[in-house]
């Protein structure tokens, strides 16, 4: 089935430490997104990417990297940066193309906990 | 610019009675507005979607939703609430004149149905 995977689903990071969160997707979307959720909190978006090898930095994009060397991969970063990465985060892709109304579909998120 | 809102944070109904969850947007053109679904520890899950047409939306889980252009909302609906809705709904527009809009979600609004 079609879909966007992302893992791990449960990650504990020291402080200090970088954490690779890895988002991948079958559905040949071309656009990618990053979004921190934070308890009983709504979506904040930490980077996005239109095109393979093109990115851009959302609204918190501090502390945080991301790659696209491939279409279907958007993996993220967590930097020792960050100053506060406790968080939920989510992966999304969209279609492009003239028909695309900017529905986005969604992973099943990564939980990180900084111990 | 284009923005929405979600004026409760928290919306409490008994299982049985109907339940809306209320949405406004602003957009300079004609709006393409999602809601969104999410439960404990998963991903975003599309509901319905408006982007022409009949004014009433029907979606997933019995979900409706009733485009007013007037009054600029977009409401959430169910005729008879169950308590496994109980979960976090996020309303989200995109301006339809700009295919290079990504969406704005409003902040959520927590869903609790009781027996």
């Amino acid at each position: 089935d079609g879909g966007i995977t992302q893992s791990p689903k449960y990650l504990f990071r020291k402080e200090g430490q970088n954490v690779t969160l890895s988002c991948e997707q079958n559905l040949n979307h071309d656009a990618m997104y990053w979004y921190r959720q934070d308890p009983g909190q709504g979506l904040r978006l930490i980077y996005y990417s239109q095109i393979v090898n093109d990115f851009q930095k959302g609204d918190i994009a501090e502390g945080y990297s991301v790659s696209r060397e491939k279409k279907e991969s958007f993996p993220l970063t967590v930097t020792s940066a960050q100053k506060n990465p406790t968080a939920f985060y989510l992966c999304a892709s969209k279609p492009s193309g003239p028909s695309n109304t900017g529905e986005l579909f969604f992973g099943e998120g990564s939980r990180l906990t900084v111990l | 610019a284009q923005s929405v809102a979600q004026p409760e944070d928290q919306v409490n109904v008994a299982e049985g009675n109907p339940l809306t969850v209320k949405c406004t947007y602003s957009v300079s053109g004609n709006p393409y507005l999602f809601w969104y679904v999410q439960y404990p520890n998963r991903g975003l899950q599309f509901l319905l979607k408006y982007i022409t047409g009949d004014n009433l939306v029907k979606g997933s889980y019995g979900f409706e939703a009733e485009f007013n252009k007037s009054q600029t909302s977009f409401h959430l609906k169910k005729p008879s609430a169950l308590v496994s809705d109980s979960a976090l709904y996020f309303c989200a527009v995109r301006d339809a004149s700009n295919a290079g809009n990504m969406l704005t979600f409003g902040g959520g609004t927590r869903l609790m149905v009781k027996p």
